[in-house]
């Protein structure tokens, strides 16, 4: 079957780092996305990834090793404004998305 | 970046009456669109594909006859919930890709409320 994993919540403290995981296993694989979604907004894009190594945005960064099904987003300099769900999602092979439950981020002062 | 909206952003309906949802990609030509919900504190849910001019293609559980999809044209695509019940107030967000990319972009989501 298909699975895709990740923590149900974390929680970090305003100017740290913290890094979400993610574990998969799906039918062929298409790349790695990960979005971030606000309460009660839709979900916006952050990153993708579909070949090993890190990818670097500003404060946000994305790393994947498609030989370990893994992959993690690094969020650092943490800010107030960071708090939300961040959802994994991997393309399978008919390059549909198969979601992650999300991990909520509470950042505290 | 490319934009989706949707309309409306909130609607409050009676028990029994159909609502239709607007999904438009704005500056691009989406081939394919998607339909999600999302229960409150939980993950998005697939309800369905739709590819412009196909008929959509419903996940396990969604009731076809209950969730309407028309993807009529490259820019718009229309949820209809026929029939509305309290258990189907929801968020529901559309999503759209177009052909050359596999980003999905989303729209900002309808908060429906059914009494």
């Amino acid at each position: 079957g298909q699975n895709i994993d990740q923590p149900t919540e974390m929680t970090a403290t305003e100017g740290a780092i913290v890094q979400i995981n993610c574990t998969y296993q799906t039918s062929g694989f298409n790349g790695l996305f990960w979005y971030q979604q606000h309460a009660g907004e839709a979900p916006t894009f952050l990153s993708y990834n579909v070949l090993d190594g890190l990818e670097e945005k500003g404060r946000f960064s994305s790393f994947l090793s498609r030989s370990k099904g893994y992959s993690y987003l690094l969020l650092k300099e943490l800010q107030m404004k960071d708090s939300a769900s961040y959802l994994c999602a991997v393309g399978d092979s008919n390059y549909q998305l198969i979601w992650g439950a999300g991990t909520k981020l509470i950042i505290k002062p | 970046g490319a934009v989706v909206s949707q309309h409306p952003s909130r609607v409050i309906c009676k028990s029994g009456t159909s609502v239709k949802i607007e999904c438009r990609s704005l500056d691009f030509q989406a081939t394919t669109m998607f339909w999600y919900r999302q229960f409150p504190k939980q993950s998005l849910m697939l309800m369905a594909t739709s590819n412009e001019g196909s008929k959509a293609t419903y996940e396990q559980g969604v009731e076809k006859d209950k969730f309407l999809i028309n993807h009529a044209s490259l820019t718009l695509s229309t949820l209809t919930v026929t029939s509305a019940h309290p258990e189907d107030s929801s968020f529901y967000i559309c999503s759209a890709r177009d052909r050359l990319e596999y980003e999905q972009y989303f729209g900002p989501g309808t908060r429906l409320t059914v009494t």
